[in-house]
């Protein structure tokens, strides 16, 4: 199985700010590299697809980079909006694997 | 609008079985692979297992293979969840997504699953 590695466990900024979040595979996985964001009463979304793809509808401040096993996901200039859970997830092969996770928290 | 509905979840004992559905709208549910993701309280997500659209292929993760059934019935736009031999640890929240290609890019609400005694 592909083990996701995700980092950091939680991050703090302020809107307007850029923060990443870093997602390692245990093996190449290719391009197949997803995003979701998870908020409370909401769906959860997904963002990025194949590592960089921006699903339709999501602002393009959301940008996914990376392939192999090292993945990014880059918020530029935060909203307070964007606050919420953050998980990647491979798609490249079953068992499908998530990360453990990414807290955003805006200031 | 596309919109994935659960339902089915409950408080069971071990051991017992539980049958989730989900209803599917907005789009053209014979198009579209289904899965099942589980979520534990205060946990991550969990894949359990994917069903293609025409039911030819189907996937398990290890922790739910030989207790659980996915299926769909493409006439009633319905997908579900047969669970049997439940234990503790299959306590989560139990989240209904559509997608191709291994994407999960429509999901439910979710419905809860509590295993006690």
């Amino acid at each position: 199985d592909v083990q996701m590695t995700q980092s950091p466990y939680n991050l703090v900024a302020s809107p307007g700010e850029s923060v990443s979040i870093n997602c390692k595979a245990s093996k190449s996985i290719s391009k197949y590299l997803a995003w979701y964001q998870q908020k409370p009463g909401k769906t959860n979304k997904l963002l990025i697809y194949d590592g960089s793809t921006l699903q339709s509808g999501i602002p393009s401040r959301f940008r996914g980079s990376g392939s192999g096993t090292d993945f990014t996901l880059t918020i530029r200039s935060l909203e307070p909006e964007d606050f919420g859970l953050y998980y990647c997830q491979q798609h490249n092969e079953y068992p499908l694997t998530f990360g453990s996770g990414t807290k955003l928290e805006i200031k | 609008e596309v919109q994935l509905v659960e339902s089915g979840g409950d408080l069971v004992k071990p051991g017992r079985s539980l049958k989730l559905s989900c209803l599917a709208s907005g789009f053209t549910f014979t198009n579209y692979g289904v899965s099942w993701i589980r979520q534990a309280p205060g946990k991550g997500l969990e894949w359990i297992a994917s069903i293609s659209s025409s039911s030819s292929y189907i996937y398990y993760a290890d922790t739910v293979k030989g207790r659980f059934t996915i299926s769909r019935d493409n006439a009633k736009n319905t997908l579900y969840l047969q669970m049997t031999g439940l234990r503790s640890e299959d306590s989560a929240l139990y989240y209904c997504t559509r997608g191709n290609y291994e994407l999960l890019d429509a999901w439910g609400q979710g419905t809860s699953v509590t295993v006690s005694s």
